[in-house]
């Protein structure tokens, strides 16, 4: 399977600040997706990031909260901007690549364990 | 909304085969049912996938019921370090999100 890493692996902000999180994946995607899993929560879709276009992003997301850019096709970056403590969550992305087996996976980067204060 | 339904937790003695139920009752004819589990809020791990027919693989077994509206999760020697939550999920396949439901905590005991 693929390397992705993101960056940084934890935070700890103030509200009102922004984060920009990292994912870099060792191989070429078409399509990354950003998640958010807040404490004691399942994963959410937050936004869906294709190379050279628009991300579209899930009800209850907007872009201004969470822009997302996407310059490549092995990097893209999710801010999340105007911190409040309810932003406090792991965000995570994903990619879908050729499993081992038969057919596509998808693969989860490590999270961003943000703590906003 | 997540397509599946799976009991919120389960236990397992070590050493045991560890069964995990999913039910996806709405399932179309052209979505897969994968199988995640994620340790001690890490990234998800992929573990298995399948369409109709019953997967085998290093970490575990899938079984599709014929009718594909349910499957079951093996885990076949449940370890220490198999205690996790598990995600049951269904999607067309390629280039679409992961809709995560509560997902099953199992805990393994020694």
């Amino acid at each position: 399977s693929a390397v992705i890493s993101q960056k940084p692996s934890r935070d700890i902000c103030q509200r009102g600040t922004s984060l920009t999180i990292q994912c870099q994946v060792d191989s070429q995607v078409t399509m990354m997706f950003w998640y958010r899993q807040q404490p004691g929560q399942s994963l959410t879709l937050i936004a869906t990031a294709n190379q050279g276009s628009e991300a579209t992003y899930e009800s209850g997301f907007v872009i201004d909260k969470f822009p997302i850019s996407r310059p490549n096709l092995t990097f893209s970056t999710l801010t999340v901007s105007n911190m409040s403590p309810e932003d406090s969550s792991i965000y995570l992305c994903s990619v879908d690549l050729q499993g081992s087996g038969r057919g596509e996976t998808q693969y989860f980067g490590p999270g961003t364990r943000l703590l906003v204060l | 909304d997540a397509k599946t339904t799976q009991p919120p937790s389960m236990d397992c003695a070590e050493g045991r085969a560890a069964n995990l139920p999913c039910n996806h009752s709405t399932i179309s004819g052209n979505e897969y049912v994968y199988w995640y589990r994620q340790i001690h809020s890490q990234g998800p791990q992929y573990i298995i996938h399948g369409l109709k027919n019953n997967e085998t693989n290093e970490m575990a077994s899938l079984i599709i019921t014929e009718d594909r509206k349910s499957s079951t999760l093996i885990l076949p020697h449940a370890t220490l370090r198999d205690t996790a939550v598990y995600y049951c999920i269904v999607r067309v396949g390629f280039g679409t999100a992961l809709i995560f439901g509560k997902g099953t905590t199992l805990s393994v005991s020694s």
